[in-house]
């Protein structure tokens, strides 16, 4: 099956510092990744949408200056922490999808990345 | 706003029980459901995925949706207590890629 992979898994970082967190699809090309956040006992929160080679789609809420995503090969996206503040500290998980066929629209997880600021 | 809602539990169940999931989505045009099963501190991984009306087995799951009534189910038989975990119904909606979740169920078997 199709694999994607997160790193770093975990990171601590101090307050006022960038995180840069990589996603890559390992077997298969991601015509589009996907960044969520989930925070303890909540549901995966989708921050934003990317397809290689465009600017990334933001959600309502999520400061894109903050945030900052790069998708600049099917393989690899990038997500940055900018200025990181206590209340960054979160599971940041992406997920891949190649060019749907069929109407199937499976994505694939990578296996996230718990980032806590001190 | 497009939500997909679940009952946060905790459902619990015996082993061997049959544990019935269910979840309702708001967005009338959504076209692919999906299942995602969640362990503590891991992403998730995917169950099932129904596109179609009706029931989709997949050995001891069965997925059931209801576009009438904008409805998604998951049944688990003969529940194992490896089953314990949080489930989290997503729904690709109508115009969209990305998937909404519901907040998740948490699931817990007891031996």
């Amino acid at each position: 099956g199709a694999v994607v992979s997160q790193h770093p898994s975990r990171v601590i970082c101090k307050s006022g510092t960038s995180v840069k967190i990589e996603c890559r699809s390992l077997d298969f090309q991601a015509t589009t990744m996907f960044w969520y956040r989930q925070f303890p006992k909540q549901s995966l929160m989708l921050m934003a949408t990317s397809n290689e080679g465009s600017k990334a789609t933001y959600e309502q809420g999520v400061e894109k200056d903050k945030f900052l995503i790069n998708h600049a090969s099917l393989t690899l996206s990038t997500l940055t922490v900018t200025s990181a503040h206590p209340e960054d500290s979160s599971f940041y998980i992406c997920s891949a999808r190649d060019a749907p066929t069929g109407g199937y629209n499976e994505q694939f997880f990578g296996p996230g990345t718990r980032l806590t600021v001190l | 706003q497009k939500e997909v809602e679940q009952n946060s539990g905790p459902l619990s169940v015996p082993e061997g029980a049959i544990a019935s999931l269910n979840c309702t989505y708001s967005d009338r045009g959504s076209q692919s459901f999906f299942w995602y099963r969640q362990y503590s501190g891991k992403s998730p991984e995917l169950i099932m995925f129904i596109y179609s009306n009706g029931d989709k087995e997949d050995g001891r799951f069965t997925a059931q949706l209801n576009k009438a009534s904008q409805y998604v189910s998951l049944l688990i038989r003969d529940s194992q207590p490896s089953d314990s975990a949080t489930y989290l119904c997503a729904v690709i909606g109508q115009a969209g890629t990305a998937l909404i979740f519901g907040k998740g169920t948490t699931l817990s078997v007891s031996s």
